[in-house]
């Protein structure tokens, strides 16, 4: 079974330009979460989607968006990149939208470098 | 103050070691209680998950959550050079499930 997964792998962006990454869950699952990892801290969250509404956000500027499409598959778009927007950016999924879903299993993520 | 706290390390043990790794936490809301292994440069793989307090044990690996001290623990026993790796804990509270992740402890097992 294909796991999470994310594209592009890796991405060189300059200051100012906004950028799309993209997501596809595990299949059957339906909530897509989004976390962004600087180097040498843990994830933070960023989004989480089911069933193509928000269901959270985390405290990151209106820069960031996300959306979640039928198919489950999910986009996150950065505006206006910073410098400190460089990081690996990981996807999670997990199958519904509840307090006992923390079973959430993450994709390879993209690595974003603004320059 | 973070709501969860994890040394950095890096912790480095010789092969077939007792490995401890801990975290501690300030939200009591926390139910939820995960362990993640991530590889470089590859995304954070689930590990063990414990609800509330207690211990669980899946093959060389333990968890253990103690609430009344917003304190857990995950022992890995005879450890391996395949268990070097950055091991992030990571919370859930009630409600809905977003990760409150510690910032990792980096492990290197060495032979």
């Amino acid at each position: 079974d294909a796991g999470v997964t994310q594209s592009p792998t890796h991405l060189i962006k300059t200051r100012g330009q906004q950028v799309t990454l993209r997501c596809s869950p595990i299949s059957g699952h339906k909530s897509v979460s989004w976390y962004q990892q600087v180097l040498g801290q843990g994830p933070q969250f960023i989004f989480q989607y089911y069933e193509k509404e928000e269901r959270g956000r985390g405290n990151f500027p209106d820069r960031f968006s996300a959306r979640q499409f039928p198919n489950y598959s999910s986009e996150l778009n950065v505006n206006a990149l910073l410098l400190g927007d460089s990081a690996l950016y990981l996807c999670a999924s997990s199958l519904v939208f509840q307090t006992s879903s923390y079973e959430q299993y993450f994709g390879p993520g993209t690595r974003l470098t603004v320059t | 103050q973070k709501e969860v706290e994890q040394d950095p390390g890096p912790l480095s043990v010789p092969e077939g070691a007792i490995v401890s790794l801990n975290c501690t936490y300030s939200n009591s809301a926390f139910q939820y209680f995960m362990w993640y292994r991530q590889y470089s440069r590859k995304g954070p793989e689930l590990l063990m998950y414990t609800y509330s307090s207690g211990n669980k044990e899946d093959g060389r690996f333990t968890a253990q959550v103690d609430k009344s001290s917003k304190y857990i623990s995950l022992f890995i026993r005879d450890s391996q050079p395949s268990d070097s790796a950055t091991y992030l804990c990571a919370m859930i509270s009630g409600g809905y499930n977003k990760l409150i992740f510690g910032a990792g402890t980096r492990l290197a097992v060495h032979p």
